[in-house]
């Protein structure tokens, strides 16, 4: 089956430093790939839909220039967290639709913790 | 304001009975549902989905069904088992699902021995 891969599966960082988190579809192509956010005791919220060579789309009230987002092929979106707070601490998940049947996949999830 | 609700934030069953997880839904363009769950600290992992032009799918031990004209959907789960307890998600989309999924909060099942 389909299956996303996500990476790292957790990090902890220090304030004011950037971290990045993979997403890589790895038996599927994916033109959109989505991030999600979730926090404890609510549902996955939806940070931003990324398409492979264009700029993603954010949703309202997530900051671009702190959260970016890069889907350079078919296979791969990075989020980047920059300047990361202890606030921005969170589980990510990302999510592909694969081309073909539009089937979603989640990836594992990465625990971010900064301290 | 929330598109999709899931007004149960947690469900006890015991082992062997039926779980039902119910789900309400405000847009009336959704027409794809389908549903997730989650372990601790991992990603979710797709159960079932159901497409409006049906009432209902099952799948295994799984059944989903929908009553558009209330928009509401449920789960169910024959027999549950203590291996099925996670957090469970209804999310839904529109055009077919080829749209961004609409999540709700979830809820927590806990199936006792």
């Amino acid at each position: 089956g389909a299956v996303v891969s996500q990476h790292p599966s957790w990090v902890i960082c220090k304030s004011g430093t950037s971290v990045k988190i993979e997403c890589r579809s790895l038996d599927f192509q994916a033109t959109t790939m989505f991030w999600y956010r979730q926090f404890p005791k609510q549902s996955l919220m939806l940070m931003a839909t990324s398409n492979e060579g264009s700029k993603a789309t954010y949703e309202q009230g997530v900051e671009k220039d702190k959260f970016l987002i890069n889907h350079a092929s078919l296979t791969l979106s990075t989020l980047t967290v920059t300047s990361a707070h202890p606030e921005d601490s969170s589980f990510y998940i990302c999510s592909a639709r694969d081309n073909y049947n539009y089937g979603y996949t989640f990836g594992s999830g990465t625990r971010l913790t900064v301290v | 304001d929330q598109q999709v609700k899931q007004n149960s934030p947690s469900l006890s069953v015991q082992e062997g009975r039926i779980s039902i997880l119910n789900c309400d839904y405000t847009n009336s363009m959704f027409d794809y549902f389908l549903w997730y769950k989650k372990y601790p600290a991992e990603g979710p992992t797709f159960l079932i989905s159901i497409s409006s032009i049906k009432d209902k799918n099952e799948d295994g031990r799984f059944t989903v069904f929908l009553n558009k004209s209330a928009k509401h959907l449920s789960l169910h789960i024959v027999p549950s088992q203590p291996g099925d307890s996670a957090v469970y998600f209804c999310a839904a989309s529109t055009q077919g699902g080829s749209e961004k999924l609409v999540f709700g909060k979830g809820t927590k099942l806990t199936v006792n021995p």
